[in-house]
């Protein structure tokens, strides 16, 4: 079974200190990887995904990611963080398989909350 | 190009009422698949329609169904409501013809509470 576990369940940082927001997942084949954003009051937004090819994946708003597939990892980061940052990032994972199609696997949420 | 649109975004129920939510995918999207998010759960698919046919399906209970339209309009019901049913129950379209390459993009939800 597919399972997604993110470390950081409340992240709190100032202004322009780095991100990194863990990720693992759990699933033995081939993944397709995606993190979320969703800001207060609005509905999830894509920040950026994975399928294949390189490894380090960028973003919207300077975001990126790094698929480091021995450690079954997914993490974000971000070099400068904004108060606008302010939202809960969601994991997300997507086995290759006939029996996940449009199923998306959610970790836990992060809440970020950047002080200005 | 629009966005996923759900209605209603608010609703009130008692316990064993039914309620029924609509998804309005992105133009040219086939495939919808619907997500219960609580505080505790976070969030869990619950299943995916593609083509008027359900595709793939959660770990839900019968008391949670759905179905989509030949316009790709999906509903969703849920019968005999529940006090923990009370979530935000969200959808998300996506083209549903790329292989296992499928990106989701996500409605605003409709928020349920169920008295």
């Amino acid at each position: 079974a597919q399972s997604v576990s993110q470390h950081n369940h409340h992240v709190i940082l100032s202004e322009a200190a780095s991100l990194e927001l863990g990720c693992n997942y759990s699933y033995g084949g081939t993944v397709n990887l995606f993190w979320y954003v969703q800001y207060p009051g609005q509905h999830l937004q894509l920040l950026l995904k994975y399928f294949s090819g390189d490894p380090l994946v960028k973003g919207i708003k300077g975001f990126e990611a790094e698929f480091i597939k021995s450690k079954f990892s997914f993490n974000l980061r971000k070099p400068s963080v904004q108060w606008s940052d302010t939202a809960e990032y969601f994991c997300a994972v997507n086995g290759f398989s006939s029996s996940n199609t449009g199923k998306l696997i959610f970790g836990q949420g992060t809440t970020l909350q950047v002080k200005p | 190009k629009a966005g996923v649109t759900q209605t209603p975004r608010y609703l009130i129920k008692t316990r064993g009422q039914q309620v029924t939510l609509s998804c309005s995918p992105i133009s040219g999207h086939r495939s919808v698949s619907w997500y219960q998010q609580t505080p505790g759960q976070g969030l869990q698919f619950l299943f995916e329609y593609f083509s008027e046919t359900q595709r793939n399906k959660g770990n839900f209970p019968g008391r949670f169904s759905g179905r989509q339209f030949s316009n790709s309009r999906s509903e969703m019901n849920v019968s005999t409501l529940e006090l923990g049913d009370s979530a935000l129950y969200l959808c998300a379209s996506s083209l549903g013809t790329s292989g296992t390459q499928e990106t989701q993009y996500f409605g605003p939800g409709t928020r349920l509470l169920v008295l």
